[in-house]
């Protein structure tokens, strides 16, 4: 079936590290991708997304690319802030369905001055 | 337009009693989504509607709990009766077709004491 596998965290960085948090899918035909970010005591707010294979979503600093051939979506930001401390969801929505989403477990990140 | 509401923003229940929690999706979005998140188990989807129909409540988790939408401007996620592991937050979201994504609302804590 369909689903999303996200790396687990915890993931603590340092301010203006490289991030990279990883996610990857399984489904069929073309889905479409999101990232999600969870701040602490509030809901999740759309961050990206691609709709096709090859698309670069991005937002904030935060970049992922659809690649159909690695069936992956891996979220990246050159140089994080401590604001950026979060919880990160991928997430994906076949093309078979309506909008029904599978999201993955999430990663937490924390960034550190 | 002020996004996703959900009301009451905190919640807390004596085991037993019946607790109703309320969502106002954005206006002209076609479908709703029910969520439960907790720290052992994750983002679960309880049940989504589409044009007020409710599409799949297979994450319904027994007969306790029973949404409904009676207009596109309004839904309810009723618990009766409330157990302690029902204790989470609860988390309404809202899409329009065409899988561009779902806004969520900033969620209701539940606690069944």
């Amino acid at each position: 079936g369909d689903s999303v596998t996200q790396m687990e965290g915890p993931v603590t960085l340092s301010e203006e590290a490289f991030l990279t948090i990883n996610c990857t899918y399984t489904a069929t035909g073309y889905p479409s991708l999101f990232w999600y970010v969870q701040y602490p005591g509030e809901g999740l707010q759309l961050l990206l997304k691609a709709t096709k294979a090859d698309d670069k979503g991005s937002n904030k600093g935060f970049e992922a690319t659809y690649r159909k051939e690695t069936t992956s979506f891996h979220l990246e930001k050159g140089s994080v802030q401590v604001s950026d401390s979060a919880v990160y969801f991928c997430a994906l929505i076949p093309k078979s369905t309506g909008n029904q989403f599978y999201f993955g477990t999430g990663t937490s990140l924390t960034v550190i001055p | 337009d002020a996004g996703v509401i959900q009301s009451p923003r905190h919640e807390v229940t004596e085991m037993g009693q019946e607790v109703t929690l309320r969502c106002k999706p954005i206006s002209g979005h076609d479908y709703l989504f029910w969520y439960r998140q907790t720290m052992m188990r994750g983002l679960e989807l309880l049940i989504y509607f589409n044009n007020n129909v409710p599409i799949d409540d297979s994450g319904m988790p027994e007969d306790r709990f029973s949404a409904k939408m009676p207009n596109a401007s309004f839904s309810t996620l009723k618990i009766q009766p409330s157990e302690p592991r029902d204790s989470a937050v609860y988390f309404c979201a809202s899409s329009f077709t065409g899988r561009v994504g779902a806004f969520f609302g900033q969620g209701t804590r539940l606690t069944v004491v």
